[in-house]
């Protein structure tokens, strides 16, 4: 178990619809990073949040957004969902500074989006 | 653009026997790079990383890689397989945000099978 986990598990949605997934990061870690998996693919970053702020985002549109909260807990919401969005969510806690040294990337088991 | 490859998207070996999963790199400085591990329902669990030095390093569960830069390749070896390491198995470098880490880019994984 790594101390990260999110909500929900599992979730299905029809296309336009908006989405919140939730994370709670592991004790401690102020960056929590958020990962897009569609079915039989890597993880792609999706962006990163530190100190309640984005700190880098990867390939996406503006609808997906997200928000870290003071106690390290942290949201991503995807608007206007298309059939596309359907994949695994997952959200990885680390400790700023570190995460590129040590690999110490934390993930949670995933929220499964299905978009219909 | 940085970019990693997983070229066996499907493994299967025989409990006992030796195993090597191959993956290679694009990347324009050393780079940093990684092996995760998913199980079904899991999140992604670190078995190795090289950073600099030794270019052959040691993991957790008898798992280790071997960098090599003249062919862009950080192949994961294992002497004797066992059932429980079936698996989805990602290779990752580790990306641009270096100031605060998170941001990974991974191969698409080789699904890894062990036969009886």
């Amino acid at each position: 178990e790594t101390g990260v986990t999110q909500s929900p598990t599992h979730l299905i949605k029809t296309r336009g619809q908006q989405v919140t997934l939730r994370c709670s990061s592991q004790s401690g870690h102020n960056t929590v990073s958020w990962y897009q998996q569609a079915l039989g693919q890597g993880p792609q970053f999706i962006f990163q949040y530190y100190r309640e702020e984005e700190n880098g985002r990867g390939n996406f549109p503006p609808r997906f957004s997200g928000l870290q909260f003071p106690n390290y807990s942290s949201e991503l919401n995807v608007n206007a969902l298309e059939l596309d969005d359907s994949a695994l969510y997952l959200c990885a806690s680390s400790l700023a500074g570190v995460a590129e040294l040590t690999g110490e990337l934390f993930f949670g088991e995933g929220s499964r989006l299905t978009v219909l | 653009a940085q970019s990693v490859t997983q070229p066996d998207i499907h493994i299967t070996v025989s409990e006992g026997a030796s195993l090597e999963l191959r993956c290679n790199y694009s990347y324009g400085a050393t780079p940093y790079l990684f092996w995760y591990v998913q199980s079904p329902g899991q999140g992604l669990q670190l078995l190795l990383k090289y950073f600099s030095g030794d270019t052959l390093v040691q993991g957790i569960k008898g798992f280790e890689a071997e960098f090599k830069r003249s062919q862009s390749s950080f192949n994961l070896r294992k002497p004797s397989v066992h059932w429980s390491d079936a698996a989805e198995y990602f290779c990752a470098v580790g990306g641009e945000t270096y100031n605060q880490g998170g941001k990974f880019i991974f191969g698409q994984g080789t699904e890894l099978s062990v036969k009886p």
